[in-house]
Formats: structure tokens, C-alpha cells, sequence
């Protein structure tokens, strides 16, 4: 069975202090590792896909890194409207995604 | 700008009532999703679609869930009778399935459901 799990549950940040997410994994035959961001009383908004080992995206302050067994999502000098709930999800080859419990990010002024 | 859409964002009813929730997927995704989340549980999937067939609803409660896709625009899931641990918030996502970045999965804003 796919299992996710993230940590830590919550990261309290000060304005531009960079920081890291860890998601790791075990998935049987990973077709993709996904980020999402999930602000309060909205959907989770989709933020990279990730195939395969040693790949990374960028996206303003957020970079995802891969590798075989776990994820990172780098946070560099966070800003306040970074604060949000940050999941993590693989679909291996049953072709669902399993999603983490995400980690909650706060970043204060 | 293409999003996808929910209907009721909010619903409270009463156990034992019938409760229908309806989703339009994102123009031209043929892959539509329901999950629901819980603080407990997080975010499960219930059920999936693609070209409007059912291909796993694994997720669901078969005794009182039921999704279906009418048309390729529509999408939806009831639950009869509603139970107060159905409370929740339901969301759907649609995706392109086949396609390059096929496993992509883009979200509704959710209907959040109160069963008292």
C-alpha cells in the first residue's frame, strides 16, 4: 500500500528565515510525486510534479527536490503569503494519489 | 481562467436527508475526481471517472454514496440517508488522463458538509 508521510506537522517561520519540507515514501512503481498548497477554507492548488530522481522544479520562493524515497519542498526567504497547509501526494501504479497529512507553514513579519 | 466548479460551497441538513453535491470539471478534462477531507482522516479519495466511466469508487461507502458522471460536464455525488460522521469537506478535481502531464489533479474550492 502507498504510504505518505510528511514532517514536521507544523513550521512557525520568521520572514525570510528559508526552511524545508520532507515528504517521504513507498510507493510500488511512483508515476509522480505532487505538491499542493491548501490555504484555509480553499482547494489544494497545484504546485509541481516530479517524475523521477534527482529531478527539481522551481517556483518563486519554492523549489521541490526528489529522491527514491523522499521529497523535499525548500522554502527560501518565505514571505508571509507563503503561509499555508503544504501536501504532499505520490500516485504509484494503481494510478491514485495518496496523499500526506501536509505540513502547516506559518510565516510571521 | 479555467477552474474547476462546486455546488452547494456549504450544506447543512439533517440525518437522514438526502444530499446532492455537483461539480463541473476544468473544459476538456476527461478524468474527474471526488475526495473528501476530514482533520482526522485528511484527503481520501472516494471515487474516480474517466471519459465518464466509473473506474474505481473503492472510497466510497457503497450503501449510501453514489457518483455519477451524466455528461462531461457534470459530475455527481449523493449521499442517502446522510449520517453526521458523512460531515466533511467533499472536493472535486478534474485532469487530463492519457496526455502529458496526465496525473495532474486540479481542485474545486469544496463543499463543506454539516449532517446534525
Amino acid at each position: 500500500e502507498d504510504q505518505v508521510t510528511q514532517s514536521p506537522e507544523a513550521l512557525r517561520l520568521q520572514e525570510g528565515e528559508s526552511s524545508s519540507l520532507n515528504c517521504s515514501y513507498t510507493v510500488s512503481g511512483l508515476r509522480g510525486l505532487f505538491w499542493y498548497r491548501q490555504d484555509p477554507g480553499k482547494g489544494p492548488e497545484f504546485l509541481f510534479t516530479l517524475y523521477s530522481a534527482g529531478e527539481e522544479k522551481e517556483k518563486e520562493r519554492l523549489k521541490a527536490t526528489l529522491t527514491k524515497k523522499e521529497s523535499f519542498l525548500h522554502i527560501t526567504a518565505p514571505k508571509p503569503e507563503d503561509s499555508a497547509t503544504y501536501l504532499c501526494a505520490v500516485m504509484g501504479s494503481w494510478g491514485k494519489l495518496q496523499f500526506g497529512a501536509g505540513t502547516q507553514v506559518v510565516v510571521t513579519p | 481562467d479555467a477552474r474547476v466548479t462546486q455546488t452547494p460551497r456549504h450544506k447543512v441538513t439533517e440525518m437522514g436527508q438526502e444530499v446532492t453535491m455537483r461539480c463541473q470539471p476544468i473544459l476538456g478534462h476527461n478524468t474527474v475526481f471526488w475526495y473528501r477531507q476530514t482533520m482526522m482522516q485528511g484527503l481520501e479519495l472516494l471515487a474516480y471517472f474517466r471519459n465518464r466511466a466509473p473506474l474505481d469508487d473503492s472510497g466510497m461507502p457503497k450503501d449510501r454514496f453514489s457518483a455519477e458522471m451524466p455528461d462531461a460536464t457534470l459530475a455527481t455525488l449523493k449521499i442517502q440517508p446522510s449520517e453526521p460522521r458523512d460531515s466533511a469537506v467533499y472536493f472535486c478535481a478534474s485532469g487530463l488522463g492519457g496526455g502529458a502531464n496526465s496525473y495532474e489533479q486540479y481542485f474545486g474550492p469544496g463543499t463543506r458538509l454539516t449532517v446534525t
